[in-house]
């Protein structure tokens, strides 16, 4: 089956305290990226990679990592996490010149 | 900067009528996409339904339909005999798929309500 897949799905941290988000396709997509969602908001991004080793910043990147060194994967660093990092968080993939992106189930972050 | 508004935020509509969520946009850009996506309680997003922006012709799938206004920079989309189902926020979203990047821009949402 296709699909985009995250890890954890929620998570509840402290302040500072390193954590990692996985994302990982298997539909051999070049393009992925994450996304912030915000109430009133909508999705934000926050980072996205063209493809292996090849990223770049999204609309609000300060406070996050990520790297691609595999194909397949796309996780999302969060080397100091504060507060108004409490977010869900979503892993999106395409092919480069696809109309549709395939999202992941969504990640709940809640740092205190 | 491309921008998306949604200028509902919450919506409700009785069971088998019909409800127009409105959109609106800004860009510079002649070519471009046009997205509503839908996000139920499971918090998936599911695409409802696109729209080139060269094309004339409005997008239908099913009961979902959209009235694109491309000189008006307005993007709606209608939902005909509305079903419990169809209770979710929907979020508008713009893509420039000429544009470094190529990310979505997404609207602030509007949650709709279905009453039985």
């Amino acid at each position: 089956e296709a699909q985009v897949t995250q890890n954890p799905r929620y998570l509840i941290t402290v302040t500072g305290k390193k954590l990692t988000v996985t994302c990982s396709q298997n539909m051999n997509h070049e393009y992925m990226s994450w996304y912030r969602q915000d109430p009133g908001l909508g999705l934000r991004q926050i980072y996205y990679s063209m493809n292996v080793e090849v990223t770049d910043k999204g609309d609000v990147p300060e406070g996050y990592k990520v790297s691609r060194k595999e194909k397949r994967n796309f996780p999302l660093i969060l080397e100091s996490p504060s507060p108004n990092q409490t977010s869900l968080y979503f892993c999106a993939s395409r092919t480069i010149r696809a109309y549709e992106q395939y999202f992941g189930p969504g990640t709940r972050l809640t740092v205190t | 900067a491309q921008t998306v508004t949604q200028s509902q935020p919450e919506m409700s509509v009785q069971e088998a009528e019909t409800v127009t969520l409105s959109c609106t946009y800004d860009t510079s850009e002649s070519d471009y996409y046009l997205f509503w996506y839908k996000q139920p309680p499971s918090r998936q997003m599911i695409l409802v339904i696109r729209q080139e922006a060269y094309k004339q012709q409005n997008a239908t799938e099913n009961r979902f339909s959209v009235n694109f206004q491309k000189a008006a920079k307005s993007f709606s989309l209608k939902i005909s005999d509305s079903q419990l189902g169809d209770a979710a926020m929907y979020f508008c979203a713009y893509r420039n798929p000429n544009n470094a990047g190529n990310m979505l821009t997404f609207g602030g949402g509007t949650r709709l309500m279905v009453k039985p």
